[in-house]
C-alpha cells in the first residue's frame, strides 16, 4: 500500500538548517506529487509548499519562500525539504504528504523539529 | 495567504448532525471547487475525507459530505458517532498553485 516514511525528530540551533526527508513506497513516485505542511504544538496545519516530482517544479508559500528548499531523488523515491535560519517558531512537526487530485490522501508519519539554543 | 476560518469547537449528541463551515475570499474558497477536508486525531498525521468540495476517497464513510456555497465551503457529518470527536481542517487551492488551511475546529460527541 501507499506509504511515506519520514525521517527522525530534529534539534536545532537557531539560525541553522534543517533537511527533513520522505521516503515513498506503494505508488508510482516519479508521477506524483508530494506537498509539505507543518503544525506547531496545538495550533493548525500550516501549508508550506510542494513539488512535482517528474518535472522537479516546486512552489512554495510565500511565508517560506526565502527559506524553504524542496527537493527530490527519483533514484531513491525520496523527497526533501530543507529549511534554513531557523528560529524557535519553526518549532513544528512536518509532514510530507502525496496529492491526489486536488487532495492529499498519503500522509508521512511527521517529523518533530524543535529549534533551541 | 491568511487561514481560512473555521469555528474553534462544534459539538452534537450521538446520531446528530453538525456542519463545519470554513470560510474565505474570492481569491480561495470562492474561486475553485477544490476544497478538502481532513481528519486529525490526536498525534497522528491528517486523514483525507473529502477532496474537490464534495468527492469522498475510497474507504471513507459515507456519514461526511462536503457543499460550498460562495466564498464559504461546508463539511457534514452524519448520524455523528463518538468516533468522530477529534479536530478537522479544511484546505483550498489559492491560485499560483498554493494552498491554503484552515484554522481547525474541534468536533465534540456529547
Amino acid at each position: 500500500q501507499m506509504q511515506l516514511v519520514q525521517s527522525g525528530p530534529e534539534v536545532k540551533k537557531p539560525g541553522t538548517s534543517v533537511k527533513v526527508s520522505c521516503k515513498a513506497s506503494g505508488f508510482t513516485f516519479t508521477s506524483s506529487a508530494v506537498q509539505w505542511v507543518r503544525q506547531a504544538r496545538g495550533q493548525r496545519l500550516e501549508w508550506i509548499g510542494w513539488i512535482v516530482v517528474g518535472s522537479g517544479n516546486t512552489n512554495y508559500a510565500q511565508k517560506f519562500q526565502e527559506r524553504v528548499t524542496i527537493t527530490r531523488d527519483m533514484s531513491t523515491s525520496t523527497a526533501y525539504m530543507e529549511l534554513s535560519s531557523l528560529r524557535s517558531e519553526d518549532t513544528a512537526v512536518y509532514y510530507c504528504a502525496r496529492r491526489f487530485r486536488y487532495g492529499f490522501d498519503s500522509w508521512g508519519q511527521g517529523t518533530l523539529l524543535i529549534v533551541s539554543s | 495567504q491568511s487561514a481560512l476560518t473555521q469555528p474553534a469547537s462544534m459539538s452534537g449528541s450521538p446520531g446528530q448532525s453538525i456542519t463545519i463551515s470554513c470560510t474565505g475570499t474570492n481569491s480561495d474558497v470562492g474561486s475553485y471547487n477544490l476544497v478538502s477536508w481532513y481528519q486529525q486525531n490526536p498525534g497522528k498525521a491528517p486523514k483525507l475525507i473529502i477532496y474537490e468540495v464534495n468527492e469522498r476517497p475510497s474507504g471513507v464513510s459515507n456519514r461526511f459530505s462536503g457543499s460550498k456555497s460562495g466564498n464559504t465551503a461546508s463539511l457534514t457529518i452524519s448520524g455523528l458517532q463518538a468516533e468522530d470527536e477529534t479536530d478537522y481542517y479544511c484546505c483550498s487551492y489559492a491560485g499560483d498553485k498554493t494552498y491554503v488551511f484552515g484554522t481547525g475546529t474541534k468536533v465534540t460527541v456529547l
